[in-house]
């Protein structure tokens, strides 16, 4: 089935830092979200993409929607302790409203 | 503006139980989302309504899962029986009319069957 792959897995920063993070698919995908998940709440959504190419902000963070539409980029800048979480992208399977997530980049930053 | 409101936060009860999960969508948004999250298999579609009707359960991993929509404002998931393998974090989501909106989750069930 298809399958939204992230990476890294795993990132350990220091505050101030940038990171980057990307997900990528098996097929093309129209719509491109990054999730953000707090430990005991859920993911909550930071940008949302919807046209190849496009590069959309949001504070800090910056997502871009690739031009081949199998994959998504999501960098932060400087970044600082509440960034810590897991940050998972997700699109909808073609033709369907049924989301498909990816499997998530852990980040911690250390202060 | 509430967001997504889910009940119980937690749930801890014994293999065989029934287990009944409450969800209330956000106003307005006319798609309701189960999700199930584990650290094994991440965050995994069960079922979702539109309009209050069931469009696609194949997510559902057996007959012992079950979820309805009586009403615009008010979603269920049941388990029954409960089995441990079935502990995990349920979420549910909504989104607005327009299927590919994004969906906006509650803060979830974590479920504990011993």
């Amino acid at each position: 089935g298809q399958q939204l792959n992230q990476s890294p897995q795993s990132m350990f920063i220091q505050e101030g830092e940038d990171v980057s993070m990307n997900c990528t698919s098996s097929s093309i995908f129209n719509t491109w979200l990054w999730y953000k998940q707090d430990p005991g709440e859920g993911p909550v959504l930071l940008i949302a993409l919807y046209k190849a190419g496009e590069l959309t902000s949001n504070g800090r963070l910056t997502a871009q929607f690739g031009i081949t539409r199998k994959d998504s980029f999501l960098n932060i800048s400087a970044s600082i302790p509440s960034d810590v979480g897991i940050y998972f992208c997700a699109g909808p399977h073609p033709g369907t409203y049924k989301y498909i997530f990816g499997t998530g980049t852990r980040l911690k930053v250390l202060a | 503006d509430a967001g997504v409101i889910q009940s119980p936060r937690h749930e801890v009860t014994e293999m065989g139980q029934e287990v009944t999960l409450r969800c209330k969508p956000i106003s307005g948004h006319d798609y309701l989302f189960w999700y199930r999250q584990t650290m094994m298999r991440g965050l995994e579609l069960l079922i979702y309504f539109n309009n209050n009707v069931p469009i696609d359960d194949s997510g559902m991993p057996e007959d012992r899962f079950s979820a309805k929509m009586p009403n615009a404002s008010f979603s269920t998931l049941k388990i029954q029986p409960s089995e441990p393998r079935d502990s995990a974090v349920y979420f549910c989501a909504s989104s607005l009319t327009a299927g590919d909106q994004p969906q906006h989750f509650g803060d979830g069930t974590r479920l504990s069957i011993l």
